[in-house]
C-alpha cells in the first residue's frame, strides 16, 4: 500500500538557519503530494502541495519539489523564524482521491 | 465561515463507555474524514465519506462507527471505548474536485480512555 517516510525529529535550528526536512513516498500511480503544518494546540493546515512530477509547491518561504525519479518531496526554507516552530507532516493522496496517507511528522524547534 | 468544528475539545471515558465525537463543516464540502493522531505514528484514517449517505472504512476502522445523514455533519461513534482508543481525533473536509484537493482540519478532540 501507499506509505510516506519522513525524517525523525526533533529538528532544532537557530533563527535564520536553512531547513531541510526529508520526505520519500511509495505509491502506485501518480499521487498528489502535500506538506501540512500543525502549530501547538491546533489542527493541521495545508502548507504547500504539488500534483505532478517536477511541480514546485511554495508558501510562506517554504518550498518542495515533486521528484518522481527519487520519489521524494523534501521541504526546504532558506531562513527559519521562531514562528516556524511546529510539527510538519508530509502526505500523499492517490490519483483524484482525497484520502491522505501521512508520514509520522517532524517537530521543528527554532531558537533565537 | 466557522470552517470545521469539533466537539468536545477534551473527553475522559471509562473502558466500555460509549460516546459520539461531533464534527460539522459549513463549507458545503462533499468529502469528510476522521483521523486519529498518535505519537510516532502520524495521522491514520479511520473512516471517510464522499457525500451524504455514503461512508467507507479507512486504515483503522475497528471500534468506530460513522454515518453521514447531511452534508454538514459527520459524527464518529465509539460504541465501547477501550484504552487503545486514547488519542487525538481530527475531522477534516474537502471539496474533492480532483487532484490536490486541500483538506481543512478541525481543532481536534483529545480523548482519554481509562
Amino acid at each position: 500500500g501507499d506509505s510516506v517516510t519522513q525524517m525523525e525529529g526533533p529538528v532544532t535550528l537557530s533563527e535564520e538557519a536553512f531547513l531541510t526536512i526529508n520526505c520519500t513516498y511509495t505509491a502506485t500511480g501518480y499521487p498528489s503530494l502535500f506538506w501540512y503544518v500543525q502549530y501547538p494546540g491546533e489542527g493541521l493546515q495545508l502548507l504547500l502541495k504539488a500534483t505532478k512530477a517536477d511541480d514546485k509547491g511554495s508558501n510562506k518561504g517554504f518550498e518542495a519539489t515533486y521528484r518522481k525519479e527519487t520519489t521524494s518531496f523534501h521541504l526546504e526554507k532558506g531562513s527559519v523564524q521562531v514562528s516556524d516552530s511546529a510539527v510538519y507532516f508530509c502526505a500523499l493522496a492517490p490519483g483524484t482521491a482525497s484520502k491522505l496517507t501521512f508520514g509520522t511528522g517532524t517537530r521543528l524547534q527554532v531558537t533565537l | 465561515n466557522a470552517g470545521v468544528t469539533q466537539t468536545p475539545k477534551f473527553q475522559v471515558l471509562k473502558t466500555g463507555q460509549s460516546m459520539t465525537l461531533q464534527c460539522a463543516q459549513d463549507m458545503n464540502h462533499e468529502y469528510m474524514s476522521w483521523y486519529r493522531q498518535d505519537p510516532g505514528m502520524g495521522l491514520r484514517l479511520i473512516h471517510y465519506s464522499v457525500g451524504a449517505g455514503i461512508t467507507d472504512q479507512g486504515e483503522v476502522p475497528n471500534g468506530y462507527n460513522v454515518s453521514r445523514s447531511t452534508t454538514e455533519d459527520f459524527p464518529l461513534r465509539l460504541l465501547s471505548a477501550a484504552p487503545s482508543q486514547t488519542s487525538v481525533y481530527f475531522c477534516a473536509s474537502s471539496y474533492d474536485r480532483g487532484r490536490g484537493a486541500e483538506q481543512y482540519f478541525g481543532p481536534g478532540t483529545r480523548l482519554t480512555v481509562t
